[in-house]
């Protein structure tokens, strides 16, 4: 089993949509949550950071996450077409010799169609 | 633009062969990672260097070795290649050792024929 799980999609959806990606980890010592962004052939870019539980906002995004439930999420409101592009979920264990890796997902594929 | 440069951006190569990647830290970043990414693996984790010095290694092959040097640019050397090594390799930066926000560079996409 991988340690982070993310569903590689594709996900389609219109213009105007709320998308919703998702990913479960299994190493309970993961403490820091990322998004990352990265459009064809490019390098990913960061989009949000977190820390433990709770919700974080940033304009039309939101990350959520629930280390109860090993489960976090990334919600884009009011989807545009320039949010296509592959969404990627990483994180990082505050211990231990893994201090400084990010594990990341395979990647979420999301397509918004005008 | 993350502010992290990788040279060059695409390099072919024949098996065998040895290539060495380039990357250069965002302005104040200490920390420089090296990141491996392919189809079938994802994006994973090879080496961090923080101020000149080994942090952290991940699921690094024994033909590749890293360095940072005192300017902090680092360089990713890819020796005896072979046709599974293909694949974007990606150079992050941050500011501390661990816990930081990382920002990626461009790539490099290595093609071994």
């Amino acid at each position: 089993q991988k340690e982070v799980e993310q569903d590689p999609g594709p996900l389609s959806v219109p213009e105007g949509a709320i998308v919703s990606l998702n990913c479960t980890y299994s190493n309970s010592a993961f403490q820091y949550f990322m998004w990352y962004r990265q459009y064809s052939r490019k390098g990913p870019e960061l989009l949000m950071y977190t820390y433990s539980s709770g919700n974080k906002e940033d304009g039309r995004f939101t990350a959520q996450v629930d280390k109860s439930s090993k489960y976090i999420s990334l919600f884009i409101r009011d989807s545009q077409p320039s949010d296509s592009a592959t969404y990627l979920c990483a994180m990082e264990s505050d211990r231990g010799s893994t201090l400084g890796r990010l594990y990341f997902g395979r990647g979420t594929q999301l397509t918004v169609w005008p | 633009d993350s502010g992290v440069t990788q040279t060059p951006k695409h390099l072919i190569t024949a098996t065998g062969q040895r290539v060495t990647l380039r990357c250069s830290p965002r302005s104040g970043d200490l920390s420089v990672y090296w990141y491996q990414q392919s189809l079938d693996q994802g994006l994973q984790f090879l080496i961090q260097y923080y101020n000149g010095e080994e942090r952290a290694k991940g699921n690094i092959l024994e033909r590749f070795s890293a360095q940072q040097f005192p300017d902090l640019h680092s360089e990713l050397n890819l020796s005896s290649l072979e046709l599974g090594d293909s694949a974007l390799y990606f150079c992050a930066s941050s500011v501390g050792d661990r816990l930081n926000e990382q920002f990626f560079g461009p790539g490099t996409r290595l093609t071994v024929l």
